[in-house]
């Protein structure tokens, strides 16, 4: 099973600034299957990222994804207020399919 | 315009059985692989199971395995989800999802519905 770790747990901005995400896998992700996913409170998630670095369809150009093998970051360039919520990284190379445990962004 | 309605939750007693349905609409739901995923309240989201587009191959978390059974009916657009010998650690909302599916590839979640919740208490 390829366990994701996700830092931090809890970040802190205000509008405007950068935020930087980590997905962290316990072994190499094939391929680079990973996802990034965003969920509001309330609400289903919603794909922003997939194959580590590609953007969902509808998802604005200040989110971005990078990295392979077991190091993952997303990135958002600039934070706009309906980006507030919790991020979690999934990969899909291998049964079980992972999530990491979420980063909480929050308004500082 | 792309949807996945669940239904089926509630509260049942520990030791009882829950068939979750998931309804698609708006795309080709036999084109797709598709997949249940759980969220313990105020925790982070838990891979249930997975069954490719023709309903022969399914995949299951440990968790699980043995007591759920998914299954879909691709004539009515239907995934479903049979669970049995329910835990009180089986409490969570249940997402039914679509993958973005290719001839080659099983792709990420790329639609979630918008949840079930599903209460397993005495």
């Amino acid at each position: 099973e390829i366990v994701l770790t996700q830092s931090p747990g809890t970040l802190s901005l205000s509008p405007g600034e950068r935020a930087t995400l980590s997905c962290r896998a316990s072994q190499s992700v094939s391929s680079n299957y990973l996802a990034w996913h965003q969920q509001k409170p309330g609400q289903a998630p919603r794909l922003l990222i997939y194959g580590a670095s590609n953007r969902a369809t509808g998802i604005p150009d200040r989110f971005s994804g990078s990295g392979s093998g077991t190091d993952f970051t997303l990135t958002i360039s600039r934070l706009e207020p309906e980006d507030f919520g919790v991020y979690y990284c999934q990969q899909y190379a291998s049964f079980p399919l992972t999530f990491g445990g979420g980063t909480k962004v929050e308004i500082k | 315009e792309v949807q996945l309605l669940e239904s089926g939750g509630g509260l049942v007693q520990p030791g009882g059985s829950l068939r979750l349905s998931c309804a698609a609409s708006g795309f080709t739901f036999s084109n797709y692989v598709v997949t249940w995923v759980r969220q313990a309240p105020g925790k982070g989201l838990e891979w249930v199971s997975n069954i490719n587009q023709s309903g022969d191959r399914t995949h299951y978390a440990d968790s699980v395995k043995g007591r759920f059974t998914i299954s879909r009916d691709n004539s009515m657009n239907t995934l479903y989800l049979q669970m049995n010998s329910l835990r009180a650690e089986d409490t969570a909302v249940y997402y039914c999802a679509r993958r973005q599916t290719t001839v080659n590839t099983w792709g990420p979640v790329d639609f979630w519905g918008q949840g079930t919740l599903v209460t397993v208490s005495p």
